[in-house]
C-alpha cells in the first residue's frame, strides 16, 4: 500500500515561518511534488524534489530525505493569501501521482 | 485562471442520467489525467491517457468511461452514477508524465448526484 502522511491542520501568524512535514512509505519513488490548493480551486504546483536536499524558490523551499522517507515545505514571510491546503504528492511510477492527506494552513493577522 | 479548462463547472444529475465532463488544454501536453476529490480529502487518480491511449485505469467502476478524442481533449462519460460519486472531478495534464514534469490542474467540475 501507499502511505503519505501530513499534519491535518496548522496555524501561523502573518510574517512568520511555517514548516509542513510529509512522511511517505510507497512502493516506488520517482520524485516528490508539493501543490497548493485554495478552497474551490485547482491545485497549483509549488516545487519538485527527486534528490536529497533543499530546493529554494522565493518564499517557498522544499526539502527531501529519501533514506528517511521525509520531506518538508517551508514557507517564509507568511501572507494571508498563503491560507490554503498544501498537498505532498509522490510520483510512485510512470505518470502515477499519489497525494498525501493534505495540510490545511490558516494564517492569521 | 488555469491553462486547463473544464466544463461544466457544476453539474447536478440523477442516477439514471447520462452526462459528460469535458477537459481541454492547449499546452501541447501529451499526458492527461482524471482525478476524483471528495471534500477535505486529497485528489485520487482515476485514469491516465498518454499520447491519446489509456495507460492507467485505477480500477474505476465502468459507470465512468473516459475518452481522449485528440491530444487536447479529454472527456469523462458518466452513466448510472451513485450518490457516493458526488465529488469534485479534476482534470490535469503534463508534458508526457515523465520525471520532473508537474501536472497542471483545471478548476474541476463539482458533481452532485441526486
Amino acid at each position: 500500500g501507499q502511505n503519505i502522511d501530513q499534519p491535518t491542520e496548522m496555524t501561523a501568524t502573518e510574517g512568520a515561518i511555517v514548516q509542513i512535514n510529509c512522511t511517505y512509505q510507497t512502493s516506488g519513488f520517482n520524485g516528490l511534488f508539493w501543490y497548493q490548493q485554495h478552497a474551490g480551486e485547482a491545485p497549483t504546483f509549488l516545487s519538485y524534489n527527486v534528490l536529497d536536499g533543499l530546493e529554494e524558490k522565493g518564499r517557498f523551499s522544499s526539502f527531501l530525505s529519501r533514506s528517511k522517507g521525509y520531506s518538508y515545505l517551508l514557507l517564509k514571510e507568511l501572507q494571508m493569501k498563503d491560507s490554503a491546503s498544501y498537498l505532498c504528492a509522490v510520483q510512485t511510477g510512470f505518470q502515477k501521482l499519489v497525494f498525501g492527506t493534505g495540510t490545511r494552513l490558516l494564517v492569521s493577522p | 485562471d488555469t491553462e486547463v479548462t473544464q466544463t461544466p463547472k457544476h453539474l447536478v444529475m440523477g442516477m439514471t442520467n447520462k452526462k459528460s465532463l469535458k477537459c481541454e488544454q492547449h499546452m501541447g501536453h501529451r499526458a492527461m489525467y482524471w482525478y476524483k476529490q471528495k471534500a477535505k480529502k486529497p485528489p485520487e487518480l482515476m485514469f491516465v491517457y498518454s499520447y491519446e491511449k489509456l495507460s492507467i485505469n485505477e480500477s474505476v467502476p465502468s459507470r465512468f468511461s473516459p475518452e481522449c478524442p485528440n491530444s487536447s481533449l479529454l472527456n469523462l462519460h458518466l452513466h448510472a452514477l451513485q450518490p457516493e460519486d458526488s465529488a469534485l472531478y479534476l482534470c490535469a495534464s503534463s508534458q508526457d508524465g515523465v520525471g520532473n514534469q508537474p501536472q497542471h490542474f483545471g478548476d474541476g467540475t463539482r458533481l452532485s448526484i441526486l
